[in-house]
This record gives structure tokens, C-alpha cells and sequence, in this order.
């Protein structure tokens, strides 16, 4: 059985630019999640997909957007990237309302500058 | 909006001592999970909680659930330093559909075992 495994690991990017993340969820989760996670702060979530549409969204704004993929892998896109975006993002996977848990990815580490 | 808030925020413990750690919630919730953080590394699974009165243990750690007080503990037994990490609680409110899968975090607990 394969964890959640998250690329690239670190990225760093200038402002305005846009960025594409990857998640491969672990064998036999259908959903995804996206979460956030500032320095010192607990991880914020983004949204979720769940048959490879966007099935719940926090309050992020539109130009974090994502995708999922027949075999429930997942990418986040920010565009129009800010200083504030400069985060680990983390990629959840489990089983739709979660009663199994949710197993997280090691993140990807985005620099903004 | 659903809050959760832990505390203490920063923990420092001797070992060999126990402590708590408090998870209290804003909504109407039975589904609440522990996680551990080490510095620059993902989040561990630690207890899935999903009833009143769910109670869950490994190793030094013990987790409980109370959904009518809107709250949950980890208690630390014997505390030793390969506990320390920061400790997360996480809460899904019960308002179904798009709830799902939006696990909404307390600020995390920084825990520091020292001999």
C-alpha cells in the first residue's frame, strides 16, 4: 500500500507567476483535500474533490484552483502568485467523510518572493 | 463559523510526568482527529474519534472524545523526548455534504520533553 506522496517538495517562485502542484493520493482513497499551512499556524483547508469535481471550498480565493484525475490524483494551481502564498501545502487523501481518517503528504514547500 | 481552540498552546514537560492537552470545539461535531507535526515535516495520523465517548490509546497517548461538551483530551503518560513535536487537533462539523474532508485545525500545541 502507497502513502500520499506530494511533488515537487520545494519550489520557489516570483510574484504574479502561477504554480502547479501534484498529489497522488494513497491506494484506494477517492478524495483529496488541499490544505494550507503558514509558519507556527495550523494548516488551513482549501478545498476537496470527490469524483473529480470540487466537493467543499474554504475561504480561499478563485485563483487557487484544482483538479482531480480518474485514478484520484490531484493538482492545485495558484496563479497570479503573492508574497502571502509562501506556505507548505499539504495533500490529504482518504475515503469520502473521512471515518477511516485522512492520511496527509509530505507537503510541497512554496517560496513566493 | 466552527473555532477550535487547544490549550496550552506551548507545553513544556519533564520526563517521566503526565499533562493533557485540551481540544474544545464550536459546533455540534463527532468526528475529531489527533495529528503530530515534527518541525518541517507532515501531519502523523494519530486517533480517529468518532463518537461520544470514543476512547483511543497507543503507546503513551490517550485520546477522548465528549461531543455534548464539545470537547476532546490527549493525555501524555510518562512523557518521554521522542514525544516532542507540536500536537494538532482537527474537527469536521456534522453538517454533511460539502463538509466533508474540511478539517478545520486548532492552532496546534508545541510540546517539549526535557529530562
Amino acid at each position: 500500500e502507497t502513502g500520499v506522496t506530494q511533488s515537487p517538495t520545494h519550489l520557489i517562485k516570483t510574484r504574479g507567476q502561477q504554480v502547479t502542484l501534484r498529489c497522488s493520493s494513497q491506494s484506494g482513497h477517492n478524495t483529496v483535500s488541499w490544505y494550507q499551512q503558514a509558519l507556527g499556524q495550523g494548516p488551513q483547508f482549501i478545498f476537496q474533490y470527490y469524483r473529480e469535481e470540487e466537493n467543499g471550498r474554504g475561504n480561499f480565493p478563485p485563483r487557487f484552483s484544482g483538479l482531480q484525475f480518474p485514478n484520484y490524483s490531484s493538482e492545485l494551481n495558484v496563479n497570479a502568485l503573492e508574497l502571502d502564498d509562501s506556505a507548505l501545502y499539504l495533500c490529504a487523501s482518504s475515503l469520502l467523510g473521512g471515518s477511516y481518517g485522512y492520511t496527509f503528504g509530505s507537503g510541497t514547500r512554496l517560496t513566493v518572493v | 463559523e466552527l473555532k477550535v481552540e487547544q490549550n496550552p498552546l506551548f507545553l513544556s514537560m519533564q520526563e517521566g510526568k503526565n499533562y493533557t492537552i485540551y481540544c474544545n470545539y464550536s459546533t455540534t461535531s463527532d468526528r475529531l482527529y489527533w495529528y503530530r507535526q515534527d518541525p518541517g515535516k507532515s501531519l502523523e495520523s494519530l486517533f480517529v474519534l468518532l463518537s461520544n465517548g470514543a476512547v483511543k490509546q497507543e503507546g503513551r497517548l490517550m485520546a477522548s472524545l465528549d461531543t455534548k461538551a464539545r470537547l476532546s483530551t490527549l493525555h501524555i503518560t510518562a512523557a518521554v523526548h521522542d514525544l516532542s513535536a507540536t500536537y494538532f487537533c482537527a474537527v469536521i462539523p456534522n453538517a454533511g455534504g460539502t463538509s466533508y474532508g474540511k478539517l478545520t485545525f486548532g492552532q496546534g500545541t508545541i510540546l517539549t520533553v526535557h529530562p
